[in-house]
């Protein structure tokens, strides 16, 4: 089955830096790959995803990034603010009949005022 | 992010009791998912159901069950089988498998 791991484990920022998390991925036909936003206690919000047909993709602070060859995609979260401390879960979506997402194990980000 | 809702927020269970928690969705999602998770770790696959009166086990399904009996309703009963259920338990819907999962608020249980 697909395998996704995530890197790194915790992130700690100056606010109004740039923050970059990466995940790689096992199965080459993994087609979608959705970034999940989790504030303590609280549920996961997906924040943006791509699907394999596109390389790149930005909305306002936030991009994704794709490279099928490597099989491997990161979250650029530009000009950070405090509001964007939370855990970071990247999934991918398997191939077949499942299309089961499986996740990556999380990235703590702080923004540090 | 009202379109899914688990209940109740807080479970505590006695050890050997089996336990049912709750996922109800109005989004008429075809596809409804559970996940549990622990601290430090991902989200993990234990159910999920394509489909009214289908479901599949994920990568975690022993010592659980669920039933999928209406769209809008997909139950996961923890059994006393499950060896370690203390855990944050997440419960999901998509329009169709493959696409954007929402997910509810989750259920904290606990064994005593």
């Amino acid at each position: 089955g697909e395998n996704v791991e995530q890197h790194p484990s915790t992130l700690s920022v100056q606010e109004g830096d740039s923050a970059v998390i990466k995940c790689t991925y096992s199965d080459s036909a993994s087609n979608y790959f959705p970034w999940y936003k989790q504030e303590l206690g609280k549920r996961p919000q997906l924040i943006i995803d791509i699907r394999s047909n596109v390389g790149e993709k930005k909305d306002q602070r936030i991009a994704v990034t794709l490279n099928k060859t490597a099989k491997h995609f990161s979250l650029h979260i530009t000009e950070t603010q405090p509001e964007d401390s939370a855990v970071y879960f990247c999934a991918a979506l398997s191939s077949g009949s499942a299309r089961q997402l499986t996740f990556g194990s999380g990235t703590q980000l702080t923004v540090l005022p | 992010d009202g379109g899914i809702t688990q209940s109740p927020k807080y479970l505590f269970r006695k050890e050997g009791q089996n336990v049912t928690l709750s996922c109800e969705q109005n989004l008429n999602h075809d596809a409804m998912y559970w996940y549990r998770q622990d601290p430090g770790q991902g989200l993990r696959l234990i159910y999920y159901s394509q489909i009214v009166n289908d479901f599949q086990k994920g990568d975690i399904a022993e010592g659980y069950s669920v039933s999928r009996e209406k769209k809008e309703s997909f139950p996961l009963t923890v059994t006393s089988a499950q060896k370690n259920p203390t855990a944050f338990y997440l419960c999901a819907s998509s329009i169709e498998s493959g696409q954007e999962q929402f997910f509810g608020p989750g259920t904290r249980l606990t064994v005593l």
